[in-house]
């Protein structure tokens, strides 16, 4: 199975900081990168597919980037309603193993 | 509109079992591979079962494998998860999602199982 470990489990960010969210897969996944963004309560959303591909309606201050094994999500200036918890998650075999994700919170 | 429900969650003992239903609405539900996905209390994510659109794969997470079947009938839009031995340790919210290398795109709101005496 394929580990994917995401860096750092939480972040402390003040609104219009730039933020960076790094991944790493336990083998090269190619661009089968995806990230969710999850909201308390709500159900995860998809932000990018194919690591570094916007989802319709994703505002674009969301950025990702990298191939391989190492990936990136950047938020280009922090809004307060992207305060959330944020998972990458590999498609690139079965099982479709998640990050740990991490917690966006405010400084 | 592209929606996906689930159903059947609930309190159920140690060592019972409970059926979850996920009822998919606004896509071509037939031709997608389905997941289910679990989120225990203050957890993160954790995939649980796939299933290819034709139903001739299907996997399992091992930590549910012998336990939980997933299964689906494409003629009436419904995906399902049989959950049977149930653990303290099951006690999530069950989201199911659409499958795809793009991404899971469409998620429900889940429904929360609770195994407990």
């Amino acid at each position: 199975d394929i580990q994917m470990t995401q860096s750092p489990p939480s972040l402390s960010a003040s609104v219009g900081d730039r933020v960076t969210i790094t991944c790493r897969a336990s083998q090269s996944i190619g661009s089968y990168l995806n990230w969710y963004q999850q909201k308390p309560g709500k159900a995860p959303e998809l932000l990018i597919y194919a690591a570094s591909s916007l989802q319709s309606g994703v505002p674009s201050r969301f950025s990702g980037s990298g191939s391989g094994t190492d990936f990136t999500l950047s938020i280009s200036s922090l809004q307060p309603e992207d305060f959330a918890t944020y998972y990458c998650q590999q498609s690139y075999s079965i099982p479709r193993t998640f990050g740990q994700g991490t917690k966006v919170e405010i400084k | 509109e592209v929606q996906l429900v689930e159903s059947g969650g609930g309190l159920v003992q140690p060592g019972g079992s409970l059926r979850l239903s996920c009822a998919a609405s606004g896509f071509s539900f037939s031709i997608y591979s389905m997941n289910w996905v679990r989120q225990a209390p203050g957890k993160g994510l954790e995939w649980a079962s796939y299933i290819s659109s034709s139903s001739s794969t299907i996997y399992h997470a091992d930590s549910v494998k012998g336990r939980f079947t997933i299964s689906r009938d494409n003629a009436k839009n419904s995906l399902y998860l049989q959950m049977n031995s149930l653990r303290a340790e099951d006690t999530a919210i069950y989201y199911c999602a659409k499958d795809g290398i793009m991404g899971m795109d469409v998620w429900g709101k889940g429904t929360t199982v609770t195994v407990s005496s």
